[in-house]
C-alpha cells in the first residue's frame, strides 16, 4: 500500500458525460501527479499541482481539468467525455517538487465510456 | 522529447530461471526509475537510478545505469511467480522528476 489514495476505483459513464476522480496523496506529500494508461499510449504524465499550484503540465487535453485543494487533495475533471477517454487514471505523490523524489502511485480509477 | 524503448515486451519464464530487462533512452538519462505493475493495479516503486555505473539491489531484483546514461537493465535471479507482472521504466529529465516518461512496459510471466 503506497499510502495514495483514489476514488472511485471503477466509473461507467456515457459520451458527453463529465466525471470527477479524486486523490488524496501521502501524508505530508505536497506534490499530485495525474497520469493516464491506456493500451496504445502507455502511461502518460497530464499535470502536477505542487501546494495547491500548478507546477508541470503534460498531454493533457483542453477537456480536462485539475486542482490541488488546501488540504491537498486533488480532482481531475473530466468533460465531454469520448470513447477514447476510457482509460486507467493514475494518481502519484511525492514530498515536495523538487529533483529526483520518488513518485507513489495510487491504485487508480478505471474510466469506461460508453 | 525523451522517449523511453524498452525490450523484450514481453517474457515467458520458468521458476527459478534468471532474466533481464533492458530500458533505452534516446537522451540521457538524470533520473530512472524501475516500477512494477499487476495488471490493471497501480505502480509499485522498485528503484530509482542517477549515478552512471549505479547498481542497486532489492531482494532478488537488481537494477543497472551504464556508464553513459543511456540504458538500464532489471535483472532477476532466480524468478518466482510472485516476480510475475509488467515492469516499467520511467525517466525524468534534467530538471528533475516533474515529467516522468515511462515506457510502454515488459509484460513478465512465470510458469511454474
Amino acid at each position: 500500500d503506497s499510502g495514495v489514495t483514489q476514488t472511485p476505483k471503477h466509473l461507467i459513464t456515457a459520451t458527453g458525460q463529465r466525471v470527477t476522480l479524486r486523490c488524496s496523496p501521502r501524508s505530508g506529500d505536497l506534490s499530485v501527479y495525474w497520469y493516464q494508461q491506456s493500451l496504445d499510449q502507455g502511461l502518460q504524465f497530464l499535470i502536477q499541482y505542487y501546494n495547491g499550484e500548478e507546477r508541470a503540465k503534460g498531454n493533457i487535453l483542453e477537456r480536462f481539468s485539475a486542482q490541488q485543494f488546501p488540504d491537498l487533495h486533488s480532482e481531475l475533471n473530466l468533460s465531454s467525455l469520448e470513447l477514447g477517454d476510457s482509460a486507467l487514471y493514475f494518481c502519484a505523490s511525492s514530498p515536495g517538487g523538487g529533483v529526483r523524489e520518488t513518485q507513489y502511485f495510487g491504485p487508480g480509477t478505471r474510466l469506461l465510456v460508453l | 522529447s525523451q522517449e523511453l524503448e524498452q525490450s523484450p515486451q514481453s517474457l515467458i519464464v520458468q521458476e527459478g530461471k534468471n532474466l533481464t530487462i533492458n530500458c533505452t533512452s534516446s537522451k540521457t538519462l538524470y533520473g530512472l526509475y524501475w516500477y512494477k505493475q499487476k495488471y490493471g493495479e497501480g505502480l509499485i516503486f522498485l528503484m530509482m537510478l542517477q549515478k552512471g555505473g549505479e547498481e542497486k539491489s532489492h531482494e532478488k531484483i537488481t537494477a543497472k545505469l551504464d556508464e553513459k546514461k543511456q540504458q538500464s537493465s532489471l535483472h532477476i535471479t532466480a524468478s518466482q511467480p510472485s516476480h510475475a507482472g509488467i515492469y516499467l521504466c520511467g525517466a525524468d529529465g534534467r530538471g528533475g522528476s516533474e515529467k516522468l516518461v515511462f515506457g510502454k512496459g515488459t509484460k513478465l510471466t512465470v510458469n511454474p
